[in-house]
């Protein structure tokens, strides 16, 4: 099968830019993680969808990080306007509906703001 | 909340040396552990898992026992080799908060093989 996709590999902005990633996951997965990986440092959840809605997004900077699922299979990440704390490798990851067998993740985007 | 801690890297080995990379879990329910691999400019690949206590996960070579006593995942190989260089993340998996399973990560232990 497929494995997560996501796009761009590599992305480098200034601050206080403009920035999305997209994510395609495992077909039939019905949750969808967003994860921030800063450097030397572990995945930090972002945000979770079940379906197409939120279940949790308590770390989520809404000031500036937005997330969208629609129909429930590919989603977007973004941040407006990006920060120089920002800089890290932003992970998704998808997982079937009730698993508690661990996820799938994608290979990541990496994104340098300067 | 749910925290996973682990051992410091950088830990550097001889090929066919003994691996133990120590982690310890806080969690308030009955967490399923994990660990996690990431080879350089990859992403995360699960490497072994297990969800009650006293299970042993195994996969490649390495081993992890779940010692709710202890609380503890420790991950053991008896022989690495120069491939196995990369991160390894201890995980768990719990419904705290919003009653849906989430990962849970430490903060990774960097393992360099040498020949």
């Amino acid at each position: 099968e497929a494995g997560v996709a996501q796009s761009p590999r590599y992305k480098i902005i200034e601050k206080r830019q403009s920035v999305a990633f997209w994510c395609n996951p495992i077909s039939g997965h019905a949750t969808l993680y967003w994860y921030q990986q800063i450097l030397g440092q572990g995945p930090k959840l972002l945000i979770q969808f079940q379906n197409n809605g939120v279940v949790d997004d308590s770390q989520l900077p809404k000031d500036r990080f937005s997330a969208e699922r629609l129909k429930g299979v590919d989603s977007t990440l973004k941040i407006q306007p990006a920060k120089l704390e920002d800089s890290a490798v932003y992970l998704c990851a998808s997982s079937p509906l009730g698993s508690n067998y661990g996820y799938t993740f994608g290979s990541g985007t990496r994104l340098t703001v300067v | 909340g749910d925290s996973v801690t682990q051992m410091e890297g950088p830990v550097t080995l001889s090929e066919e040396a003994f691996l133990t990379i120590n982690c310890t879990y806080t969690a308030t329910g009955y967490p399923s552990l994990f660990w996690y691999v990431q080879y350089p400019g990859e992403g995360l690949q699960l490497l072994l898992k297990a969800t009650k206590a006293d299970d042993k996960g195994s996969n490649k070579g390495f081993e992890a026992t779940y010692r709710k006593e202890t609380t503890s995942f420790h991950l053991e190989k008896g022989s690495v080799q120069v491939s196995d260089s990369a991160v390894y993340f201890c995980a768990l998996s719990d419904r705290e908060g919003t009653g849906f399973q989430k990962l849970v990560f430490g903060t990774g232990t960097r393992l360099l093989v040498s020949p």
